[in-house]
């Protein structure tokens, strides 16, 4: 009963290719992100999304987009993928604001 | 400009011996702070919240905004204590948090 879930664990893939990775959170949150950490443990928050709202980090490429099917999903497509995106990406959610976020186990991307 | 500041990168403590890992936030406005937690190979945790005031694992933190800090205090590290601590603020409608770049705990037996 995993509250909130990502897959791919593990992504390796080629520059160029276009990925995507799934986030599900099962808790009834509002509300959901996209954090990426990098090589130096650095977080940043990517986008938030609710049913009314899509806010996004302005230093995000536009390659990266969130696409929410459904209140309880939140997937990152990413395209034309690039040496610099290789992370671990974190999907996150909460009840609503101001409120604990829950994590994902993160998944690692590798671009070769 | 929201930032929050992790002076140490890493931190080396033996078990037993008291801890404290700062945090400093710039925010012009009522600011409402966390620390989360990563142990290795587990997924980010909440620890505390300034607002719940109260103790986790032997972990406090209280804000001092004289000071902009929300340090983290313990006063006997433990081995299990050992892992990342990032200091986070919330800000925006959708309340992003905005993290520090963290610090390895490392409590040596």
């Amino acid at each position: 009963d995993t509250a909130v879930s990502q897959t791919p664990k593990y992504l390796v893939t080629q520059m160029g290719n276009d990925k995507s990775i799934k986030c599900e959170q099962n808790l009834g949150h509002d509300t959901m992100y996209w954090y990426k950490q990098d090589s130096k443990k650095f977080l940043k928050i990517m986008f938030s999304y609710n049913n009314k709202e899509l806010i996004i980090n302005e230093t995000v490429p536009n390659r990266f987009s969130p696409k929410s099917p459904d209140k309880a999903h939140l997937n990152l497509h990413i395209n034309s993928l690039e040496l610099g995106d290789s992370a671990v990406y974190f999907c996150a959610s909460t009840l609503k604001w101001g409120n604990e976020q829950f994590f994902g186990p993160g998944t690692r991307l590798t671009v070769l | 400009a929201q930032r929050v500041t992790q002076p140490e990168k890493l931190l080396s403590v033996f078990k037993g011996a008291p801890v404290e890992l700062k945090c400093n936030y710039s925010y012009s406005g009522s600011p409402e702070l966390f620390w989360y937690v990563q142990y290795s190979r587990q997924r980010l945790q909440l620890l505390l919240r300034h607002i719940s005031r109260e103790s986790i694992k032997g972990f406090t933190a209280d804000l001092n905004k004289g000071e902009t800090s929300f340090h983290l205090k313990k006063p006997f590290a433990q081995e299990e204590d050992s892992a990342m601590y990032y200091c986070a603020l919330i800000t925006g409608s959708q309340g992003n948090l905005i993290f520090g770049k963290g610090t390895k705990l490392s409590v040596k037996p």
